[in-house]
């Protein structure tokens, strides 16, 4: 069956340091990788797809299919990352979302 | 704004009636999703549409749920004979179906208030 896990609920860092908001999958195809953020008040919004392989705002993600993992990245935390991080697989014919982890960054 | 829409964006209702929500999708996204998300859950998958054609529904979709897309553009939920276990927010997102534009574009939601 798919799934996605996020392991933290919660994840505070401070400003300036590194952050990594853990992504584990389970799929039997070949999976498509998203992380999605929701700041406050928003929409969920797409923030990257591992097939871009693009890097946005300072955020990098790497599809590690041994170890069925896509961990969000960013070496220096700014305090408007702070968000609620989705991570979620495509399917085929839905997304699947993790429960999502609650960043915050502190001054 | 060109993105998808949703509305109404807030709904209370009391338990028994019947709502409907309306989500309009971005106009050449020919697949639509309806996801529903409750507190500290990630959005839980509903069902989906390729234009006009309901492919899959989750069995989180009771018979008391029913979703319509009828020309292909934009789509309706209905919940009938409400419950409070309904309460959540609704999210709608439409996205392509090729594979390398296939990143799904959300709604900000219809939240549900069953009293």
């Amino acid at each position: 069956a798919q799934r996605v896990t996020q392991p933290e609920k919660l994840l505070s860092v401070f400003k300036g340091a590194p952050v990594e908001l853990k992504c584990n999958y389970s799929y039997s195809g070949s999976p498509e990788l998203f992380w999605y953020v929701q700041y406050s008040r928003q929409r969920l919004q797409l923030l990257l797809r591992h097939i871009s392989r693009e890097s946005i705002k300072g955020f990098t993600a790497d599809l590690n299919k041994g170890e069925t993992s896509f961990h969000l990245k960013k070496p220096f935390a700014q305090e408007e990352d702070s968000a609620m991080y989705y991570c979620a697989l495509n399917g085929g014919n839905q997304f699947y979302f993790g429960t999502g982890t609650s960043l915050t960054v502190i001054p | 704004d060109t993105g998808v829409s949703q509305d109404p964006r807030h709904k209370i209702t009391k338990r028994g009636q019947n709502v409907t929500f309306r989500c309009d999708p971005i106009s050449e996204h020919n697949r639509l999703y309806w996801y529903r998300q409750t507190l500290g859950q990630g959005p839980e998958f509903l069902t989906y549409f390729q234009n006009e054609a309901q492919l899959e529904k989750s069995r989180l979709l009771s018979d008391r749920f029913s979703a319509e897309r009828p020309k292909g553009s934009f789509s309706t939920l209905e919940i009938q004979r409400t419950e409070q276990g309904d309460s959540a927010m609704y999210l709608c997102a439409s996205s392509l179906s090729t594979g390398q534009l296939m990143k799904a574009f959300f709604g900000q939601g219809t939240r549900l208030t069953v009293v």
